[in-house]
């Protein structure tokens, strides 16, 4: 089955830098990629997501690439703010009614002011 | 719309009971799936159900169930509960999925906690 990890697994930055977080994933076939995020106390939150035939997918300040030749994929938070501390799990799945998403451990961001 | 509900939002449990927890997918989803959240395993994929029908399992042991009711709305039971079953629990939906890849929307969990 698929297997996805996540790195690293806590991230400081200081406000208004950059923070990069950096997933692999082991199943050739997976083409849909989630990224959540959650704050405390919350459910996880659908950010930005990719899927296989596009290389790089951008939402204001969040991006999202993805290598499918090395099978990895990367989210980026540019000028962030301290409301973007919180735990980021990045996900993979293949297509197909029957699919499921299999998720990384996460990676808390701390977003220091 | 609104978006995923679950009740209750917490819960406390003796070892041994069982707990039903409840889940409103956002309207016109038809797939409801839960996910075991712990500090150490992370997002634990439970089963998924699509029209009263249970599509896909993960590796939980048989005393994890679920259900699903004819307004999509969903119910896991868990019996006998043992002190590691304390997790959040969170019920995420989506349309259908059909062919393709598909977005899955969290509801906020039910915090479980046995004693």
């Amino acid at each position: 089955g698929e297997n996805v990890e996540q790195h690293p697994s806590t991230l400081s930055v200081q406000e208004g830098d950059s923070a990069v977080i950096k997933c692999t994933y082991s199943d050739s076939a997976s083409n849909y990629f989630p990224w959540y995020k959650q704050e405390l106390g919350k459910g996880p939150q659908l950010i930005i997501d990719i899927r296989s035939n596009v290389g790089e997918k951008k939402d204001q300040r969040i991006a999202v690439t993805l290598n499918k030749t090395a099978k990895h994929f990367s989210l980026h938070i540019t000028e962030t703010q301290p409301e973007d501390s919180a735990v980021y799990f990045c996900a993979a799945s293949r297509s197909g009614a029957n699919s499921k998403l299999t998720f990384g451990k996460g990676i808390t961001l701390s977003v220091r002011p | 719309k609104a978006g995923v509900t679950q009740t209750p939002r917490y819960l406390i449990k003796t070892r041994g009971q069982q707990v039903t927890l409840s889940c409103s997918p956002i309207s016109g989803h038809r797939s409801v799936s839960w996910y075991q959240q712990t500090p150490g395993q992370g997002l634990q994929f439970l089963f998924e159900y699509f029209s009263e029908t249970q599509r896909n399992k993960g590796n939980f042991p048989g005393r994890f169930s679920g259900r699903q009711f004819s307004n999509s709305r969903s119910e896991m039971n868990v019996s006998t509960l043992e002190l590691g079953d304390s997790a959040l629990y969170l019920c995420a939906s989506r349309t259908s999925g059909g062919a393709a890849p598909y977005e899955q929307y969290f509801g906020p969990g039910t915090r479980l906690t046995v004693t």
